[in-house]
């Protein structure tokens, strides 16, 4: 069965500090795909970013960075010098080929980033 | 490019009455997905198409949904007859193939009274 875990359901940062949302997921295909959404107050879903399990690079998109690890089953997301406008609730999502690319969805980290 | 267009985005309904909800998809995509999303069960995909045919509707609730594809640029989730608990943002989706990023739509607001 696949599964994803985001166990800090809250998070509450000043601006300017660094925060990293944590993503551990479950899987037994060795073919699958992680990905992070953001679902801002307006309350549409928008995707930040897409990764392949057999791509561990890092990525680092200007304030967003991800660390893909295996090792760990872990897909950590990074925003370095938090804005006001960060605030969201952040998906992390699975899709692997033993579940027909089903996309299994975390439950979500609501992140408040104040002034 | 637009994207993925789903209408109406705000939906007000007694117990009883039938829903429709419609979704255009992103042109090219063959795949689509119907989503809802409420406070204690997060987001659940309901239904997803790939080439208009229904993949897996395993999601959907029970009888009184369902849901058509009819052709690459049209979709509908229907709810008949509609519950109070059915409250909640239904989020239509498409992307290329199944397994690529998915697009999301701004979602409908069903609030059934």
């Amino acid at each position: 069965a696949q599964k994803v875990t985001q166990a800090q359901t809250e998070i509450s940062v000043v601006e300017k500090e660094d925060v990293t949302l944590d993503c551990v997921y479950e899987t037994r295909d060795t073919t699958y795909y992680l990905f992070w959404y953001k679902q801002p107050p307006s309350g549409e879903l928008v995707f930040l970013i897409r990764r392949n399990s057999f791509d561990e690079q890092n990525e680092i998109s200007g304030r967003y960075s991800w660390n893909f690890q295996k090792s760990t089953s872990s897909f950590n997301f990074t925003i370095t010098a938090s804005q006001v406008v960060d605030s969201a609730v952040y998906f992390c999502a699975l899709s692997g080929d033993s579940g027909g690319f089903k996309t299994i969805f975390g439950a979500g980290t609501r992140l408040f980033v104040k002034a | 490019d637009a994207g993925v267009i789903q209408s109406p985005r705000h939906e007000v309904t007694e117990m009883g009455q039938e829903v429709t909800l419609r979704c255009k998809p992103i042109s090219g995509h063959n795949s689509l997905f119907w989503y809802r999303q409420t406070m204690m069960r997060g987001l659940e995909l309901l239904i997803y198409f790939n080439n208009n045919v229904p993949i897996d509707d395993s999601g959907m609730p029970e009888d009184r949904f369902s849901a058509k594809m009819p052709n690459a640029s049209f979709s509908t989730l229907k709810i008949q007859p509609s519950e109070p608990r059915d409250s909640a943002v239904y989020f239509c989706a498409s992307s290329f193939h199944g397994s690529d990023t998915q697009y999301f739509g701004p979602g409908t607001r069903l609030t059934v009274l």
